[in-house]
């Protein structure tokens, strides 16, 4: 069981815009910034989001990030075929450990 | 650019100790970065494993503090896992990844699996 807390699966068309929620607690989430991951079949994990809502450099800006309280989410928008990958966001506790989500299973149909 | 790659045992025994190596090329392993380890069982999410600052101290899962250290080893830029006590749970490919913030995992190498079974 997973520190924060993700929908198992999402999905969308392409062109659509897609909301993924990460869902965590003060010592976590509250309290630090949260990181969103992408990783394809097959393939290590990839920094997609970093400090809430900053993307590397690289990364489109199709991709976005926000943070609320405890809870998190990221974007996609103009949603594409090769976005269909497992999702997962992070973050620091105060327990001195970094914890993930189970990961969210984007399809795009 | 950072690259990572995961080296040693594939199968280990149950009971025994789990050791990988981390190769670090393109980096510095005395620079500001947290030299970490990351698993994910087969079909399922990540977790992370620990990290250590060169120089510093390290950090560990609580769920796994009792079987796992990490060291880092500047002269031959690696750094390495030892996790003892494995069992069939331990199954699982594991990442070496630096990290530049907590939880911020720029860099990661491909993933080796390893196995427990007799």
């Amino acid at each position: 069981q997973s520190v924060l807390t993700q929908p198992p699966s999402a999905s969308g068309t392409p062109g659509q815009r897609v909301i993924i929620s990460c869902s965590g607690s003060r010592s976590n989430v509250g309290s630090n910034y949260v990181y969103w991951y992408q990783q394809l079949p097959g393939t290590a994990p990839k920094l997609l989001i970093y400090r809430n809502n900053q993307r590397p450099s690289g990364v489109p800006d199709r991709f976005s990030g926000s943070k609320s309280g405890t809870s998190a989410s990221l974007a996609i928008s103009g949603l594409r075929s090769e976005d269909e990958a497992d999702y997962y966001c992070a973050a620091w506790d105060d327990s001195r450990s970094a914890v993930f989500g189970g990961g969210t299973q984007l399809t795009v149909l | 650019q950072v690259q990572m790659q995961e080296s040693g045992p594939r199968l280990v025994k149950p009971s025994g100790t789990l050791s990988l190596s981390c190769t670090v090329s393109g980096g510095s392993l005395s620079s500001t970065q947290w030299w970490s380890w990351v698993r994910q069982a087969p079909g399922k999410g990540l977790e992370w494993i620990g990290e250590m600052y060169s120089g510093g101290d390290p950090s560990y899962n609580p769920s796994l503090t009792s079987r796992v250290t990490i060291s880092v080893d500047n002269s031959k830029s690696q750094f390495s896992l030892e996790l003892t006590s494995v069992t069939a749970a331990d199954t699982a490919v594991y990442y070496c990844a630096s990290a530049s913030g907590y939880a911020r995992f720029d860099y990661w190498g491909q993933g080796i699996l390893v196995t427990v079974s007799s």
